[in-house]
């Protein structure tokens, strides 16, 4: 499968505990973008990063959220001292590099976390 | 007002009808434009790109563009009951060095066989 690989596919955990989501993007792409989708809602663009560099967090709350594509290995997003509120999809995205038709991302089948 | 407006739906057909879905954005900065397909619990799969005003085909599914009216929508024909998921409107700005989608909230569509 030369897809987008995320996991775990679902994430349990319990209030002030933290969440690790991790992304394996397409082969040969080195573009990562992380959503969340809110039960009835749309997607929402966290962040973008290219290897070892966040290009844009605007999306990101600024506390308790972090994300990482280091040089070698999967994009983790990470969320600190989970709450309620943060359950919800959380969907990765790769595109190609810059030059090779970046206008098209492709979505993996995301991790759902759970906080009780 | 939001940046992207779609009617959530439910929407309800017969298999074998023309279903459209529209979607209307505020910002003209907005100059390329998908439509996903999102089975539940799935991730969204991406159906149609364009970046100019006019007409797309593929296969049953043609999207169109109206920039002056800002105003997306995609056309299913002879729709069958495996499209029967929820279709989501996305766009991007022509801005360098941020290729963030803005995502309409998605309109929830049923194939009654």
């Amino acid at each position: 499968n030369a897809g987008v690989m995320q996991n775990p596919r679902h994430l349990v955990r319990r209030r002030g505990q933290e969440a690790r989501l991790r992304c394996s993007p397409m082969k040969g792409h080195s573009h990562v973008y992380w959503y969340r989708q809110l039960p009835e809602e749309g997607l929402k663009f966290m962040v973008y990063l290219q290897k070892e560099n966040i290009i844009d967090e605007s999306g990101m709350p600024k506390e308790r959220f972090s994300a990482e594509f280091p040089k070698e290995g999967p994009s983790i997003l990470r969320i600190q001292q989970v709450v309620r509120g943060d359950s919800a999809a959380y969907f990765c995205a790769s595109s190609p590099p810059t030059g090779e038709n970046t206008d098209t991302q492709y979505f993996g089948p995301g991790t759902r976390l759970t906080v009780l | 007002q939001k940046e992207v407006e779609q009617d959530p739906g439910p929407l309800s057909v017969p298999e074998g009808a023309i279903v459209s879905l529209n979607c209307t954005y505020s910002n003209s900065a907005f100059q390329y434009f998908m439509w996903y397909r999102q089975y539940s619990r799935k991730g969204p799969e991406l159906l149609m790109y364009t970046y100019s005003s006019g007409n797309k085909e593929d296969g049953r599914f043609t999207a169109q563009v109206d920039k002056s009216s800002k105003y997306i929508s995609l056309f299913i024909r002879d729709s069958q009951p495996s499209d029967s998921a929820t279709y989501l409107c996305a766009m991007r700005k022509s801005q360098g060095g941020s290729e963030k989608l803005v995502f309409g909230k998605g309109t929830k569509l049923t194939v009654n066989p």
